[in-house]
């Protein structure tokens, strides 16, 4: 059972415009959501991650957006440059904490087109 | 700062061979957790290790183990491999207390012909 579910699957978005990333949950003991960007033949890197204390964070031209009830959040590039032409993926932890347990979305395909 | 190094990068073995992954931990880090990742898909969690011992596992068989020496490095090691074991291995560093954040290493490829 996929424990996080994310969409699209895939993302084509034009130079300067927003690409959005959706994930949602069941388990209500996820308490870290990161979200992850991969480049082919690379490890995912962490991107930006947020805490369900607070319902949006934004570092730079990337930000999450948390919605606690829905048990959803998303990831928002602005300005979406082709450099941004990657793998996404959102993940979610629960406590304790000293346990790195992930669960990650299946991810998506982002194409930044000049 | 290396960050997360792995070895190999690539490996090929054939049906009901051993394998053996290796993992050195970003600087400062003493947890490890290793993933798999098939392609097209996210990264599954294997086990983590942290103290020397297996600490939290996924859901994955006891084929799959592991060890972590005194210097915080790893290693993972797949017994009988399976044509499904084929995928990208991950290993991921942490600084316990630190909540939640990882860094991921590279990966090692392995091929099960």
């Amino acid at each position: 059972q996929q424990q996080v579910k994310q969409s699209p699957q895939s993302l084509i978005v034009q130079k300067g415009g927003i690409s959005i990333i959706n994930c949602a949950y069941e388990n209500t003991a996820f308490d870290y959501f990161p979200w992850y960007q991969q480049f082919p033949g690379k490890g995912p890197a962490l991107l930006i991650a947020i805490r369900p204390d607070v319902s949006e964070k934004k570092e730079g031209r990337f930000t999450i957006s948390f919605n606690k009830s829905a048990k959803q959040f998303s990831l928002h590039i602005m300005d979406s440059q082709p450099g941004d032409s990657a793998t996404y993926f959102c993940a979610a932890k629960e406590v304790p904490t000293n346990i790195n347990q992930f669960y990650f979305g299946t991810g998506t395909s982002l194409t930044v087109i000049p | 700062d290396a960050g997360v190094t792995q070895s190999p990068t690539h490996l090929i073995k054939t049906r009901g061979q051993q394998v053996t992954l290796r993992c050195s931990p970003k600087s400062g880090h003493d947890t490890v957790s290793w993933y798999q990742q098939a392609l097209g898909q996210g990264p599954q969690f294997i086990f983590q290790y942290y103290e020397e011992e297996e600490r939290q596992r996924g859901n994955f068989p006891d084929r799959f183990s592991g060890h972590q020496y005194p210097n915080y490095s790893s290693e993972l090691n797949v017994n009988a491999l399976l044509l499904g074991d084929s995928a990208l291995y991950l290993c991921a560093s942490s600084e316990k207390g630190r909540k939640g954040e990882q860094f991921f290493g590279p990966g090692t490829r392995l091929t099960v012909l």
